[in-house]
């Protein structure tokens, strides 16, 4: 069973659309996370959620909305795509008592 | 803000030879530590975790080493393969607002050669 699954694994999508990433786990974690990858491979965190309530949002164009329904999910919904959002977006999840942290496949994320 | 860097950023080997990867971070408050491979196009597999309050892990091939009050980690790869050829991640959490952050590394590139 995938701990933690993401949906779509490539996304190709015109400039100004809107498009969403799903993120599931099946692992019973407290906090779930997204992270953007950049052409640099630098992995960046830009939301972390704590049973459905928002925790961390860091510098993050507000065309970016996390949204999770319950504490198993937390998808990422884009507004007006822009060329500087291809990326690989990751999703993650951890329990809260400071184990390890485990990743999705990630979503390769290309506008054009 | 933490932040958190790894040296070298790339790294060529023959097979075979033992090396150290090097990673560190600038606030040493942190609950613990994980290394990460990823390979390309792929996410990322977690290595080996260490807790703050340990010195190092080992699995297999690998030892992880922390140095939480010089804030350095250390990834020692054993006997080299070409299988090992990827980019390695180190990430150190902390506790922010009661809450966890997760920052990572820059990377290592390893390719070894066959």
């Amino acid at each position: 069973d995938t701990a933690v699954s993401q949906t779509p694994k490539y996304l190709v999508t015109q400039m100004g659309n809107d498009k969403s990433i799903k993120c599931e786990q099946n692992l019973g974690h407290d906090t779930m996370y997204w992270y953007k990858q950049d052409s640099k491979k630098f992995l960046k965190i830009m939301f972390s959620y704590n049973n459905k309530e928002l925790i961390i949002n860091e510098t993050v164009p507000n065309r970016f909305s996390p949204k999770s329904p319950d504490k198993a999910h937390l998808n990422l919904h884009i507004n007006s795509l822009e060329l500087g959002d291809s990326a690989v977006y990751f999703c993650a999840s951890s329990p809260r008592d400071n184990t390890e942290a485990f990743f999705g496949q990630g979503t390769r994320l290309t506008v054009v | 803000k933490q932040e958190v860097t790894q040296i070298p950023a790339a790294l060529s080997v023959p097979e075979g030879e033992n090396l150290v990867l090097n990673c560190s971070f600038t606030d040493s408050a942190i609950y613990n530590l994980q290394w990460f491979r990823q390979d390309p196009g792929k996410g990322l597999t977690s290595l080996l975790l260490i807790q703050s309050s340990q010195r190092e892990q080992t699995s297999g091939r690998l030892n992880a080493s922390l140095d939480k009050s010089s804030g350095r980690s250390t990834l020692y790869i054993a006997a080299s393969q070409p299988g090992d050829s990827a980019t390695y991640l180190c990430a150190v959490r902390k506790n922010s607002g009661g809450y966890q952050k997760v920052t990572f590394g820059t990377g290592t590139k390893l390719q070894v050669i066959p």
